[in-house]
């Protein structure tokens, strides 16, 4: 089955602990992204990678590492988590960057930071 | 910033009815996609919808864009229960790879 999966899906963490939320998708897709959902401010892009050892920074990249070492992974990295990090985080990936073609999105990631 | 913001924030509407949202951006586009968030899960992809293209049609959902305006309009047709969600449009600029979301609209079907 196609699909993006994340882990952990529930994460509650302190101040400063570092963290890693994993990504893989299984469709050789090309692009692939990461998105944080807080309420009333929709999604907003962190970082987006447009294949291997490529990435750029979204809207909101502060505070936030990524890597794309290999196609089907990319984590998203907090080095030093703070509470204002506390969000509903989305992986999405597609086929590539040209026009045609749709987001497929992560099941989600809930974290709390205290 | 915000480059999509859709209109209304919250729609109730009747089982049966019609519904329409609406969104409008700033930037030029390569296209526009509309999806779908039940609470709190994943979004689902609905409808992507090419700059070069005016209408698109999938079973109970017609979406329309107009560039001279810089704005989309999502219509349901005949909503169902099922059909209450929260909506977002999604922008994929041309100037960059960047994907942006607006803020969304949630729609609730009253039976």
């Amino acid at each position: 089955e196609a699909q993006v999966t994340q882990n952990p899906r529930y994460l509650i963490t302190v101040t400063g602990k570092k963290l890693t939320v994993t990504c893989s998708q299984n469709m050789n897709h090309e692009y692939m992204s990461w998105y944080r959902q807080d309420p009333g401010l929709g999604l907003r892009q962190i970082y987006y990678s447009m294949n291997v050892e490529v990435t750029d920074k979204g809207d909101v990249p502060e505070g936030y590492k990524v890597s794309r070492k290999e196609k089907r992974n990319f984590p998203l990295i907090l080095e030093s988590p703070s509470p204002n990090q506390t969000s509903l985080y989305f992986c999405a990936s597609k086929k590539d960057r040209t026009s045609s073609y749709e987001q497929y999105f992560g099941p989600g990631t809930r974290l709390t930071v205290t | 910033s915000q480059q999509g913001e859709e209109d209304p924030q919250a729609l109730s509407i009747q089982e049966g009815e019609n519904a329409t949202m609406n969104c409008s951006y700033k930037t030029s586009i390569n296209n526009l996609q509309w999806y779908r968030q039940n609470s709190g899960r994943g979004l689902v992809h609905l409808i992507l919808i090419r700059s070069n293209e005016r209408e698109k049609h999938s079973g109970r959902l017609r979406v329309t864009l107009d560039t001279s305006k810089k704005s989309s309009s999502l219509l349901i047709t005949a909503s169902r229960a099922a059909d209450t969600a929260s909506y977002f449009c999604a922008t994929d600029l041309n100037r960059d790879d960047k994907i942006i979301f607006g803020k969304g609209t949630r729609l609730h079907i009253l039976p």
